[in-house]
């Protein structure tokens, strides 16, 4: 296992097409995150699983943006109707229960809407 | 609401030399903070970590030091060398949040010249 892996790792689409970002976490990692990063910011958390559930999204997170975890495996976040506002590196992070490590983090998905 | 701040972009020292990155914080819950380091075109990378019951955590040439009266917190990373060259996240989360939701700073770029 070569840690979280991220795909694509670059998208260009044009607004108001509907992409959808897949992450593979770590095997044993029972939690995976979804964070947004902007130029010039830290990360943003969107969203939260613990297995397949979600446990919390964002305020950030409007109703075009979906996130699944089905089977506690693989995630997929999905944005429907891009917005030129969704452009951004969309990361994924997967830990195990216990703050002391941290996430580990994926390369991220960088979004272009034009 | 930026909870978590990193008021200085980026710093620039010479190798071999001490560098000293500050963070504050709004947020009294807090007790629990993660620095990160991001190369270009990767996600971020678990660093060093501080829980609220210490003042201070080091591990090899980092060291993270946490002043919770003052709600600041630095990392120090001595001797500085030039693959310290990346951006540098604070983060913090309060254990009440046991999932690990994470605030993240804007970042320090940290240049290390020759």
């Amino acid at each position: 296992d070569t840690g979280v892996s991220q795909d694509p790792r670059h998208k260009i689409t044009k607004r108001g097409q509907n992409v959808t970002f897949r992450c593979d976490p770590i095997s044993e990692h029972n939690r995976l995150y979804w964070y947004r990063q902007t130029l010039g910011q830290g990360p943003e958390f969107l969203t939260y699983f613990q297995n397949e559930a979600q446990l919390e999204k964002s305020r950030l997170l409007s109703d075009r943006f979906s996130a699944e975890r089905p089977k506690g495996s693989f995630s997929t976040l999905e944005i429907q109707r891009t917005e030129q506002g969704d452009s951004a590196m969309y990361l994924c992070a997967s830990s195990v229960s216990g703050l002391d490590y941290g996430y580990t983090f994926g390369s991220g998905t960088r979004l272009t809407v034009v | 609401d930026q909870q978590v701040k990193q008021n200085s972009p980026s710093l620039s020292v010479q190798e071999g030399r001490i560098s000293i990155l500050n963070c504050d914080y709004t947020n009294s819950m807090f007790d629990y903070f993660l620095w990160y380091k991001k190369y270009p075109a990767e996600g971020p990378t678990f660093l060093i970590s501080i829980s609220s019951i210490k003042d201070k955590n080091e591990d090899g040439r980092f060291t993270v030091f946490l002043n919770k009266s003052a709600k600041h917190l630095s990392l120090h990373i001595v001797p500085s060398q030039p693959g310290d060259s990346a951006v540098y996240f604070c983060a913090a989360s309060a254990m009440d949040d046991s999932w690990g939701k994470f605030q993240f700073g804007a970042g320090t770029q940290v240049v290390v010249t020759p």
